[in-house]
């Protein structure tokens, strides 16, 4: 299995733009969730899915950042405006279970400028 | 509530020693709790992990210890090595993982 996929690696764009990354999750896991990592704050979860399904969006920080899953094997975050303070690490991770061993993928260093 | 608190902040250990990084949680409905370790650029890996009903975990050179009454756990790594050096969280969860702040590792020869 390749892991947890996460694009891009790597995103600079400008204030105000749209950002989407994506993240596949690891095939036969069922529940994904969505980090954000940054010096001041650690890791903080935004929101996660179980079987496609919203669980918990309670640490989306604003109405900016939107996720969806429209099926088992795609997941993307929206941040729309994009502002410099969203300059973060973002991972997607997935599980077979809710709780338990996560499965991290390498992260989109975002940087809005 | 929610919170998970993690000492120190930053460790520094010669090789060979042992490294000691010490947790607290206050939400008892937590039932597992995991330990991930990060390397700079990659996203955090699961090193260990404990259930409440266990009071010692042991994995090669990692072992956990966990006391459910005092609601405290700890990561300890025997033989450090410069190999370890990178961020370690704990964590705590019963429907999703809540992090630590993470304390950096840097073992030195």
């Amino acid at each position: 299995d390749a892991g947890v996929i996460q694009s891009p690696r790597h995103e600079v764009t400008e204030m105000g733009q749209e950002v989407t990354l994506r993240c596949k999750p690891i095939s036969g896991h069922n529940s994904l969730f969505w980090y954000r990592q940054t010096m001041m704050r650690g890791l903080e979860l935004l929101i996660y899915f179980n079987n496609n399904v919203p669980i918990d969006d309670s640490g989306m920080p604003e109405d900016r950042f939107s996720a969806k899953m429209p099926n088992a094997s795609f997941s993307t975050l929206k941040i729309q405006p994009s502002e410099p303070r969203d300059s973060a690490v973002y991972f997607c991770a997935s599980s077979p279970g809710q709780a338990g061993g996560y499965t991290f993928g390498s992260g989109t260093r975002l940087t809005v400028v | 509530q929610q919170q998970v608190k993690q000492s120190p902040q930053s460790l520094i250990v010669q090789k060979g020693g042992i490294s000691i990084i010490n947790c607290a949680y206050e939400n008892t409905a937590f039932d597992y709790f995991p330990w991930y370790q990060q390397f700079p650029g990659k996203g955090p890996a699961l090193l260990i992990a404990i259930r409440p009903d266990v009071s010692e975990k042991k994995e090669g050179r990692f072992t956990i210890s966990f006391n459910k009454s005092a609601k405290q756990f700890s990561l300890h790594i025997m033989d450090s090595q410069p190999g370890d050096s990178a961020t370690y969280f704990c964590a705590a969860s019963y429907d999703k993982v809540i992090f630590g702040p993470g304390t950096s590792l840097s073992v030195i020869p």
